[in-house]
């Protein structure tokens, strides 16, 4: 059963560009959650999503963030018009179908804003 | 008060000793509590994790102590291994939801 993946690892990109980010969950796995983190510091929650649907997205920033999980395909963060600061490990994980409330992650996307 | 507070920031121990790694929360609607481990450049690992109505709960050589009157809940690492070295971070959720609210991050050292 493969593991939480994620993709790119790593995207650079300039100032003002747009960033997505894609995270294919485990198997029987419906429930998906991004976690952003900076350098030297804890994971900070993102949103919670399942199929097509946007359960809890308390965490993201009002303005240039969104994030989908469509009925097919895998989930996506989208960060436009991208700025320094939002530089940083971007994580998701995901939980099995059922009452579970165990998050298991994949290995993360690095972005770099130059 | 969704904050959940991790200390120490970090800890080196020889091996075979036993790190303890502390986290303490003010919210009492917090009602799950998983224990990760990262290691550099990769996602975390779920190594363990306890509800309120237990006081301990062990996993191999991981163990998570709970106390509810304090609201702290404690992770120890027993016969700790060179291998054990990584980041350690403690995370909450509140009843109904299932965003974790993430400590700080304990680096953890074994020497050899």
């Amino acid at each position: 059963n493969a593991g939480v993946m994620q993709n790119p690892r790593h995207l650079v990109r300039r100032r003002g560009q747009e960033a997505r980010l894609r995270c294919s969950p485990m198997k029987g796995h419906s429930h998906v959650y991004w976690y952003r983190q900076l350098p030297e510091e804890g994971l900070k929650f993102m949103v919670y999503l399942q199929k097509e649907n946007i359960i809890d997205e308390s965490g993201m920033p009002k303005e240039r963030f969104s994030a989908e999980f469509p009925k097919e395909g895998p989930s996506i963060l989208r960060i436009q018009q991208v700025v320094r600061g939002d530089s940083a490990a971007y994580f998701c994980a995901s939980s099995p179908d059922g009452g579970s409330y165990e998050q298991y992650f994949g290995p993360g996307t690095r972005l770099t804003v130059t | 008060q969704q904050q959940v507070k991790q200390s120490p920031q970090s800890l080196i121990v020889q091996k075979g000793g036993i790190p303890i790694i502390n986290c303490a929360y003010e919210n009492t609607a917090f009602d799950y509590f998983p224990w990760y481990q990262q290691f550099p450049g990769k996602g975390p690992a779920l190594l363990i994790a306890i509800r309120p109505d237990v006081s301990e709960k062990k996993e191999g050589r991981f163990t998570i102590s709970f106390n509810k009157s304090a609201k702290q809940f404690s992770l120890h690492i027993m016969d700790s291994q060179p291998g054990d070295s990584a980041t350690y971070f403690c995370a909450a959720s509140i009843s109904g939801r299932r965003a974790l609210t993430f400590g700080s991050g304990t680096r953890l050292q074994v020497q050899p």
